[in-house]
């Protein structure tokens, strides 16, 4: 079975500078996708970004991209030019061939005025 | 307009009880989930239909069932409340069969449900 791991689970950043969110990921498969979900106070789960395990160049939406390490097992979410609207519980989620997602335990990013 | 809704929004209600929590989206899509987050903010995923099938039933108590009278539509009813369904209940969709091909699932925005 596929586990997705979060080991911060919280951290906290100033307006305006850069933050990185770690997850690692456990499987056998070879193809699947990997997520990263926002879920801000509104308690609404928000995706942020995706990535193809059989692309190599790593996905970037506006201030968030990803670090997808494969071999590692690795898929970190880097926020850049942090807001205050980016304040929210974080996951990170893996898709397989089981048709589901498994999703990390979260992790809680406080932006700081 | 609302793309994935759930009613209610909160539901407070006795331990014994029946109660249903209804999903509905407007997206057209094929596959419809029900999650529950625990106290501690995990998402874990406990059914998925798809064009109007059960695709996926985790392990829960089988005083939860869902039901799917259309492909627009996923509503769950629980059983018998106890304390330990206090959570929060999301409904999700994605076009096709989420997981490995990569589909993008949209949630709903929760229903907290409270057991007293």
């Amino acid at each position: 079975a596929q586990t997705v791991t979060q080991s911060q689970p919280e951290m906290s950043v100033q307006e305006a500078e850069t933050v990185t969110l770690s997850c690692t990921y456990d499987t056998s498969e070879n193809n699947y996708y990997l997520f990263w979900y926002k879920q801000p106070p509104s308690r609404q789960m928000i995706l942020v970004i995706r990535q193809e395990a059989y692309k190599q160049q790593n996905a970037t939406e506006n201030r968030f991209s990803v670090n997808f390490q494969k071999a590692a097992k690795s898929f970190s979410l880097k926020i850049s030019d942090s807001q205050l609207g980016d304040t929210a519980m974080y996951f990170c989620a893996y898709g397989g061939s089981n048709y589901k997602l498994t999703f990390g335990k979260g992790t809680l990013l406080t932006v700081n005025p | 307009d609302t793309a994935v809704s759930q009613t209610p929004k909160y539901l407070v209600t006795q331990m014994g009880n029946d109660k249903s929590i209804k999903c509905e989206q407007n997206l057209g899509h094929d596959t419809m989930y029900w999650y529950k987050q625990d106290s501690k903010k995990f998402l874990k995923i406990m059914f998925s239909y798809n064009n109007k099938e059960l695709i996926i039933n985790e392990t829960v108590p089988n005083r939860f069932s869902p039901k799917s009278p259309d492909k627009a539509h996923l509503n769950l009813h629980i059983n018998s409340l106890e304390l330990g369904d206090s959570a929060v209940y999301f409904c999700a969709s994605s076009q096709g069969l989420a997981g490995g091909r990569g589909e993008t699932q949209y949630f709903g925005p929760g229903t907290r449900l409270l057991v007293l």
